[in-house]
Parts: C-alpha cells; structure tokens; sequence
C-alpha cells in the first residue's frame, strides 16, 4: 500500500478481555516497529521485527504482550487480560532498510481504551 | 542512556513568524541521528528532518531546519514563516544502536504548537 496501515483505528475493551491490533506496512519493508504512546508522552518502543523474526522484543512491558509476523509483512500485537494502564495510542512502523535508518513511516496508530 | 529533552510543553506563535522548537539530548554513542515529527491531530508521524551525528552542516527541509550544536547537545528546530496548517505536536527522537544491535529512536515528550491567525 501507500502507507502504514493500522486497523483498528480505535477499539474500547473491558478490563480482562484479549485485543488484536494489526499492522500493514508498507510492501517491501522488512524492518517493522511497534511503539506505545500513552496521553501526554511521547511514543515509547515496544518491539522490532526484521523479516518474519522478532530481533528485540525488550520494550514489551510484560508477559501479556506478544508480537508476531508470520510471512514477513503484516504484524499482530496481541494484549492478553488487559488492564487500564495499556490504554495508549499503538503505533507501528516500517522501513526498507534492515535496522531502521532514518526512513522510517509511521501509522495513524491504533488508539486502545481499556473501560 | 539514551534521552530526549523537550522543555516547552506549549508554544502559541502568530502566523507567519519564526518559531524554534527546542530539544537536547543525551548520549554517550558517537553515532547517532537526530529526527523532527511532526504529529497532528490524526495520529501520524510525519517526518520533518534529520540529522546525523557527523554532518558538518545542519539540515534543511524548505521551511524547517534543524540547530544542531553538538558540543552543546542541542537539535533546535526552526521553522521559517509558520502557517495555520503547522500547529500540532512536535516531537524529537533520537536514532541510536541497542545492545541487540538494532535501531531504536528514543523520543522527547513533545510541545504543542499552536499557531495564531
């Protein structure tokens, strides 16, 4: 596509439940990002992917998130049991070049609000 | 450790004049970059500028350019003749390498401009 894409746009859970937060990026990039940005901070990095494998997985807050990208391309954050204090804005990013450089294109990020 | 400081949380300028974002950072890498985004009200991140730790000279965009005083640690962001259109959150980032050997960019907590017609 032309950009990143990031479905979906917005999505309220109650305390406990499971969400998937899905990522698009841009065709032919390999390195992939997912970065948190909760109000008022800026964003904060959660995982990164080059290619199918999750290379630094070190910004992931706890053991109820997790991160795949099977084929290389399309990422899923999923949240288990989630807790009001993952409510934030999930953005991700792509890149054509292995280890990020500076091209790097963001989503309009998933915005998550955990009631 | 890597840091990005941003110390103006608002910013309200009259359009069409200059305005300077400022931003410093800390370091102990010699290799690093240094971003400005821009994020409006829809979410995005839209890149405004770089700069890399070893360009002699500071970097331009049309109406933005980027103050950088190595010695000082600062990325100043200035841009020229601001328009309606430029008001949002602006945010600093740093590109750095991490103990796993990949690239991360570590962000300020951004300052608000507001441009006033």
């Amino acid at each position: 596509g032309a950009g990143v894409s990031q479905t979906p746009s917005n999505k309220v859970t109650e305390k406990g439940k499971y969400v998937e937060l899905r990522c698009d990026p841009i065709s032919g990039h390999t390195a992939l990002y997912w970065y948190r940005q909760s109000l008022g901070q800026g964003p904060e990095f959660l995982i990164y992917f080059q290619g199918t494998g999750a290379a630094d997985d070190s910004g992931l807050p706890n053991d109820r998130f997790f991160a795949v990208r099977p084929e290389g391309s399309v990422s899923t954050l999923k949240i288990q049991r989630t807790e009001r204090g993952d409510s934030a804005v999930y953005l991700c990013a792509s890149s054509p070049i292995p280890g990020g450089g500076y091209g790097y294109t963001f989503g309009s990020g998933t915005r998550l609000t955990v009631v | 450790a890597q840091k990005i400081t941003q110390t103006q949380p608002g910013m309200f300028v009259q359009e069409k004049e200059a305005v300077t974002l400022d931003c410093t950072y800390d370091t102990s890498d010699p290799s690093y970059g240094l971003f400005w985004y821009k994020q409006p009200s829809s979410g995005e991140m839209i890149f405004l500028i770089y700069q890399g730790s070893y360009d002699q000279q500071n970097a331009t965009e049309g109406r933005y350019s980027l103050n950088f005083q190595k010695a000082r640690k600062s990325a100043n962001l200035v841009i020229s003749a601001s328009q309606l259109g430029d008001s949002a959150m602006y945010f600093c980032a740093m590109r750095y390498i991490s103990n796993f050997g990949n690239e991360k960019l570590t962000f300020g907590t951004g300052t608000r401009l507001t441009i006033i017609p």
